[in-house]
């Protein structure tokens, strides 16, 4: 069964500070692990690393994927009262089938920034 | 394009009654996704379709219903409401090749009392 757990699980920071989530997975056939941010409404894409693409970046928020270790790590430097957030991980892989296209969701990061 | 929508955005049932979110997409999308995120939670698949006609379970089925009979639409049926299913419902869609990005709609908040 595909798993994937993040850390920390909430984090409290102030206007500016950098912050660093985590996400570990386990997931039959790896094909892609993504980002998403949730503010109290649907979760918004962020990122989508593969194989292929082991590094992303967009203004202040960055991202890896070590696929060695099975893990990726979201940052969001100088942190705005805006990032305030669920920051959802999610990997994707395939077990054969009509199995393509599914994400398993880890638990998610609360992350509030304080003015 | 509307994306992806879905109706009600909010639903309170009494236990034992049966209701069907709605959920539809105009970018074509072949994949179609139905989530479950209980408080504090992250996301847990419900049933998805990777095409008309076509549907799987995902990993909590039990209480849940769907078909697909078009490519757009994709309801989600709840028979026989329990308290346990008191949570927000989103649907999601992908054009499923290659890319594994998934478009979310707004979400469903249900109550059952």
């Amino acid at each position: 069964e595909d798993k994937v757990v993040q850390s920390p699980l909430s984090l409290v920071v102030h206007e500016g500070d950098t912050v660093t989530l985590n996400c570990s997975y386990e997931v039959t056939n790896f094909r892609s692990l993504l980002w998403y941010k949730q503010e109290k409404k649907a979760p918004t894409f962020l990122f989508m690393l593969t194989s292929s693409g082991i590094e992303k970046k967009s203004g202040r928020l960055s991202s890896i994927l070590d696929k060695k270790e099975l893990f990726s790590i979201l940052n969001i430097t100088a942190t705005q009262t805006g990032d305030s957030a669920i920051y959802l991980c999610a990997v994707g892989g395939w077990a054969g089938g009509t199995s393509y296209g599914k994400l398993t969701f880890g638990q998610g990061t609360i992350l509030t920034v304080h003015p | 394009n509307a994306g992806v929508t879905q109706t009600p955005k909010f639903r309170i049932l009494k236990i034992g009654q049966s209701m069907t979110l709605q959920c539809a997409q105009d970018m074509n999308h072949n994949y179609m996704y139905w989530y479950r995120q209980d408080p504090g939670m992250g996301l847990k698949l419900i049933y998805y379709s990777v095409g008309a006609g076509i549907t799987d379970k995902g990993e909590v089925p039990n209480g849940y219903n769907v078909s697909r009979s078009t490519t757009e639409d994709f309801p989600l049926r709840l028979e026989l409401a329990a308290p346990s299913q008191t949570s927000v419902y989103f649907c999601a869609s992908s054009s499923g090749t290659p890319s594994y990005e998934q478009y979310f709609g707004p979400g469903t908040r249900l109550t059952v009392t």
